[in-house]
């Protein structure tokens, strides 16, 4: 089914350890965007992408890093893992920015937590 | 710092009542977009209302926009019990030449009883 897939949905860090969450769209959408989610906050945006090759920093850009070499993938990567970076992680993608009627097609979310 | 707020943050009620739920927001928009998302799962796109636009209506989802006000509500009517979730509004100051910047409120956490 078309759509956006993260993997893994859920993982367990230690600290100071470094991971790569994948995010793959197969819609041939040209933005796409990365999100935490933690209780109290809603969702937060960490990098954005509006096509291949560029990329640029949202809200809470600190300790994660983004490359856009495809238009279909949008990895985040942890750098060295802290406890503050346990949350959902949501990755998300239109097919124009700013979206059209459908808006942005959301992931089912990584869920991680770092000790 | 969040951009949307929700009201209220939970709101219960029967199977069959209106849910309204209220999104207050700071800044200038491109657009506005409510989401749900069920326990723990992803977010569903559910509408998109313009700047230019006052009022958007899919099936029994209805929203109404006041830029004036800087607010906007969402309504849905005749509720179920599947329609059990957390809903939130999103803000969109993005435009083409810098690209779409989402900002979340934290949602209303909305329980319908059968």
């Amino acid at each position: 089914n078309a759509g956006v897939t993260q993997t893994p949905k859920f993982q367990v860090l230690k600290t100071g350890q470094s991971m790569t969450l994948q995010c793959a769209q197969d819609m041939n959408h040209e933005y796409m965007s990365w999100y935490r989610q933690d209780p109290g906050m809603g969702l937060r945006l960490i990098h954005y992408s509006v096509g291949a090759g560029i990329t640029d920093q949202g809200e809470v850009p600190n300790g994660y890093n983004v490359s856009r070499s495809t238009t279909e993938d949008f990895p985040l990567r942890l750098l060295s893992a802290a406890p503050s970076q346990t949350s959902v992680y949501f990755c998300a993608s239109s097919y124009s920015s700013p979206p059209g009627h459908y808006g942005y097609t959301f992931g089912s979310g990584t869920r991680l937590t770092v000790v | 710092s969040q951009q949307g707020e929700e009201d209220p943050q939970a709101l219960s009620i029967q199977e069959g009542e209106n849910a309204t739920m209220n999104c207050s927001y700071k800044t200038s928009i491109n657009n506005l977009q409510w989401y749900r998302q069920n326990s723990g799962r992803g977010l569903v796109h559910l509408i998109l209302i313009r700047s230019n636009e006052r009022e958007k209506h899919s099936g029994r989802l209805r929203v109404t926009l006041d830029t004036s006000k800087k607010s906007s509500s969402l309504l849905i009517t005749a509720s179920r019990a599947a329609d059990t979730a957390s809903y939130f509004c999103a803000t969109d100051a993005g435009w083409e030449t810098s690209g779409s910047r989402l900002t979340f409120g934290e949602g209303t956490q909305l329980t319908v009883n059968p």
